[in-house]
């Protein structure tokens, strides 16, 4: 059964650099047909899809964050990683990772973080 | 990008009662559509994928249906345990969500 866990900074300051880690434990992040996700949730809102990794590198994210984003990741830790540039308050959120299903339709989240609360403030 | 409008955004129902969430697409999807539970403190559970087949496991009241731009879920007889917010997600181009439904008792 894989597991997802996100970690990093619970506080950074506005126009700094939002950094977090997903650690995957129960399966190689480098096998099999999924994507490795960054979703976020501001209070009283609903989901927004950060972006995604392939195990080949290849990425895709939110047109509306695109500038902002870059998400990699490192196999040999088992790990993948959020960058998101010049934050401000709207940046808030309780931050996903989340594995994704694809290859054979349909597509879904089969796996997720249990969330990291992100703070813009100074 | 592809826009999901969820409604309503929260609603109040009884035990027992039917209760029906629509998600529209801002542009056609056909039928790349999930639905999901999420509960507080707990990761989101899948319900339906492909707008309507109903993931094992699940009870047999939850329903989804639509294609194109139009979805609808359904519960059929309110569950103690069916008070979450739920919301959907189209994966026909990247990803999007809609904005929830939280769903409390009346």
């Amino acid at each position: 059964q894989v597991q997802l866990q996100e970690s990093g900074p619970g506080l950074v300051r506005p126009s700094q650099t939002l950094s977090l880690t997903c650690t995957v434990s129960g399966d190689a992040i480098r096998i099999g047909s999924y994507y490795w996700n960054w979703i976020r949730q501001p209070a009283g809102k609903g989901l927004e899809w950060i972006g995604r990794i392939y195990t080949s590198g290849n990425t895709d994210y939110n047109s509306s964050l695109t500038s902002r984003v870059t998400i990699s990741l490192d196999s040999s830790t088992n790990q993948f990683f959020l960058r998101l540039t010049s934050v401000t308050a709207a940046d808030t959120a309780v931050y996903y990772c989340a594995r994704e299903v694809f290859g054979v339709l349909p597509d879904y989240f089969d796996s997720w973080g249990p969330g990291a609360l992100v703070t813009v403030s100074s | 990008d592809i826009q999901m409008t969820q409604s309503p955004s929260s609603l109040s129902a009884s035990l027992g009662d039917r209760v029906t969430i629509t998600c529209q697409a801002s542009q056609d999807i056909n039928k790349f559509l999930n639905w999901y539970q999420h509960k507080p403190g707990k990761a989101p559970k899948l319900l339906i994928t492909d707008a309507s087949k109903l993931q094992t496991g699940v009870p047999s009241r939850f329903s989804g249906s639509g294609s194109g731009t139009d979805f609808t879920l359904t519960i059929s007889g309110l569950q103690p345990d069916d008070y979450a917010t739920y919301f959907c997600q189209q994966y026909d181009r990247l990803v999007s969500f809609g904005g929830g439904t939280k769903v409390e008792i009346k």
